[in-house]
């Protein structure tokens, strides 16, 4: 499958713990998107990369959420000391060069956060 | 600030009947304007795009959807259901206006659509 790819797919921990997402893009891509989705809403912007420059973040990325991409592949999203908050899914999304798919997003599986 | 609004939370619609699902968008400069689709324990799915041209764009399984600048609506159309339509839809927004991030997608809160046999 060579569609974008996050890990783990769930993840359980307490409250107060650090958890840490992997997303794989499609591989020529070069843009990368982190979004949250909590339960009856849609997905929420998080942060963005062109290759591996974190270009936006958004003010809900609070100073215990940090993302990196560090050689413009693949991406992690950790969140530190979890809150009860923070349980959501975690969207990656990636995206070819500009001009090509005119702003489509491909969207992975997700990742599910439960914190106790 | 760019925001969607979906005001159905639910649309139900017997199989073979049209369908239609609402949307309706705020933007700064010209919108470019999405249908993604969520069925359970998938990913969002790409369903089409109006960037510009004809207002009247055709996407995937059939789908549909007419770009109306005066009443800033963009309502996803599909002339004859089937039940494996069944799924949560989203739409979404991004403004062209400068400094706009190319995937910063502002979406609405998702309408479920619900086909019965």
């Amino acid at each position: 499958d060579t569609g974008v790819s996050q890990d783990p797919r769930h993840k359980i921990t307490k409250r107060g713990q650090n958890v840490t997402f992997r997303c794989d893009p499609i591989s020529e891509h070069n843009r990368l998107y982190w979004y949250r989705q909590t339960l009856g809403q849609g997905p929420e912007f998080l942060t963005y990369f062109q290759n591996e420059a974190q270009l936006e973040k958004s003010r809900l990325l609070s100073d215990r959420f940090s993302a990196e991409r560090p050689k413009g592949s693949f991406s992690t999203l950790e969140i530190q000391r979890t809150e009860q908050g923070d349980s959501a899914m975690y969207l990656c999304a990636s995206s070819p060069p500009s001009g090509r798919a005119n702003g489509e997003l491909f969207f992975g599986e997700g990742s599910r956060l439960t914190v106790l | 600030a760019q925001s969607v609004a979906q005001p159905e939370d639910q649309v139900n619609v017997a199989e073979g009947n049209p369908l239609t699902v609402k949307c309706t968008y705020s933007v700064s400069g010209n919108p470019y304007l999405f249908w993604y689709v969520q069925y359970p324990n998938r990913g969002l799915q790409f369903l089409l795009k109006y960037i510009t041209g004809d207002n009247l764009v055709k996407g995937s399984y059939g789908f549909e959807a007419e770009f109306n600048k005066s009443q800033t609506s963009f309502h996803l159309k599909k002339p004859s259901a089937l039940v494996s339509d069944s799924a949560l839809y989203f739409c979404a927004v991004r403004g062209n206006a400068g400094g706009t991030s190319y995937g910063k997608l502002t979406f609405g809160q998702g309408t479920i659509l619900t086909v019965h046999p």
